[in-house]
């Protein structure tokens, strides 16, 4: 799978947009982008994944690239409850593939 | 719908003792994937099971790891002898379809403490 590159924390007001990136300049054309988070003390919790489209769901959205090298995670409105590590985790698209974890990016909500 | 669960939540033992945690997935989930974080380190998966089949095993750490899914419903995975680096949390996924792009559903999670 292929390596991505997050930063390691970022900040947020509460009720602003969250944008959280991710770079996956090797990614193949067959892997998708995954998205996860981990609030403390719980497990990993799936938010959203795409392939090259944009896509967007009631917790997220995600914007790709054209050249599908990076990638965008959007919280439209964080709240005090966003506060977690977001992973983005690229994923082959065959039978059976497994999520490799990285360090992730951890996001700090404040009011 | 419930959720995928683990039991126990925590799980305190001394080095050379056993134990068995117990994952339960989402009802009708034929994957089910077991995964662990040690101290300060990223989460590594461990291995899958189709069914009751091992599809992949190959992060298990050595031989004192044990996974059974008889039956194809729940999960468990037996630590024996544990050691002090197996100290973590382990986590149990499930996942519904037979496709590598199904996503994976994380339950709780079981702390476990080798002393």
């Amino acid at each position: 799978d292929a390596k991505t590159t997050q930063p390691t924390s970022m900040d947020c007001a509460e009720g602003r947009a969250a944008n959280l990136p991710c770079n996956h300049s090797t990614i193949s054309g067959n892997e998708y982008v995954y998205w996860y988070r981990q609030i403390h003390s719980q497990g990993p919790q799936y938010i959203i994944h795409g392939l090259k489209n944009n896509e967007t769901n009631e917790m997220a959205s995600l914007i790709i690239t054209e050249d599908r090298k990076s990638s965008t995670l959007i919280l439209p409105h964080a709240t005090l409850r966003d506060t977690a590590v977001y992973y983005c985790i690229v994923r082959v698209a065959i039978r059976y593939s497994t999520l490799t974890f990285g360090k992730g990016t951890m996001l700090l909500v404040s009011p | 719908e419930a959720g995928v669960t683990q039991f126990p939540s925590h799980s305190v033992i001394e080095k050379g003792q056993t134990v068995t945690l117990r994952c339960d997935p989402i009802s009708g989930h034929d994957n089910l994937y077991w995964y662990r974080r040690v101290m300060g380190k990223e989460i590594k998966f461990l291995l899958h099971f189709v069914k009751e089949s091992k599809q992949d095993e190959s992060g298990m750490p050595n031989n004192r790891f044990l996974a059974e899914r008889t039956g194809g419903t729940y999960s468990t995975l037996k630590v024996q002898p544990a050691e002090l680096e197996d100290s973590g949390v382990y986590f149990c996924a499930s996942s519904p379809a037979k496709t590598g792009t199904d996503t994976q559903y994380f339950g709780p999670g079981t702390r476990l403490t080798v002393l």
